[in-house]
């Protein structure tokens, strides 16, 4: 099974700070790298696919980069609206598989 | 408008089965595999099953393995899963999602979700 490894679990920060989110996998995840969004009490949200595009709708200041084992999601600069958990999944390898999350929090 | 929406969860005691119904509309269901993904009280995403648009093919996490079984009727726009053998740890709001294969397979589309309580 692929494990997804995220980091740091918690980042406190201030809105119009920019927040880096890493997702670290045990084996190569070619660009089958996704990234969703949840908010308590809502469904999660798609915001980038193959590592690196944007989903529908998304705001600029989200952007996705990495390739193999390595992936990182940016949020320029915060808006109050993006404190919320942040999971990466992979949908090359079966079983598929989600990172633990990271939870962007208000500093 | 693209929506999903779950039924059937609730209280269930451990041995016991419940079977989850995910109704599908605003696109194309028999094009799109669909998963079923679960979340723990308090925890993170867990992947449970796959199913692909024809229903030819199934995939499930091994936490789950031999006691869940998914399934779709296409002509009803409705995938399922049926979870028998039900132990506490099965306890979650299990969300429906389509994939999207021209997204790299991310999950596009959620359910609202559905709670499923195992517990005597």
């Amino acid at each position: 099974e692929m494990v997804l490894t995220q980091s740091p679990a918690t980042l406190s920060l201030s809105p119009g700070e920019r927040a880096t989110l890493s997702c670290r996998a045990s084996q190569s995840v070619s660009s089958y790298l996704a990234w969703y969004q949840q908010k308590p009490g809502q469904s999660p949200r798609l915001l980038i696919y193959d590592a690196s595009n944007r989903a529908t709708g998304i705001p600029a200041r989200f952007s996705g980069s990495g390739s193999g084992t390595d992936f990182t999601l940016t949020i320029s600069s915060l808006e109050p609206e993006d404190f919320a958990v942040y999971y990466c999944h992979q949908g090359s390898n079966w079983p598929l598989t989600f990172g633990g999350g990271t939870k962007v929090e208000i500093k | 408008e693209v929506q999903l929406l779950e039924s059937g969860g609730g209280l269930v005691q451990p041995g016991g089965s419940l079977r989850l119904s995910c109704a599908a509309s605003g696109f194309t269901f028999s094009s799109y595999g669909m998963s079923w993904v679960r979340q723990a009280p308090g925890k993170g995403l867990e992947w449970v099953s796959a199913i692909s648009g024809s229903g030819g093919d199934t995939f499930y996490a091994d936490s789950v393995k031999g006691r869940f079984s998914i399934s779709r009727d296409n002509p009803k726009n409705t995938l399922y899963l049926q979870m028998n053998s039900l132990r506490a740890e099965d306890t979650a709001v299990y969300y429906c999602a389509k994939r999207s294969p021209d997204l790299g397979y991310g999950m596009d589309v959620w359910g609202q979700g559905i709670t499923v309580t195992v517990s005597s």
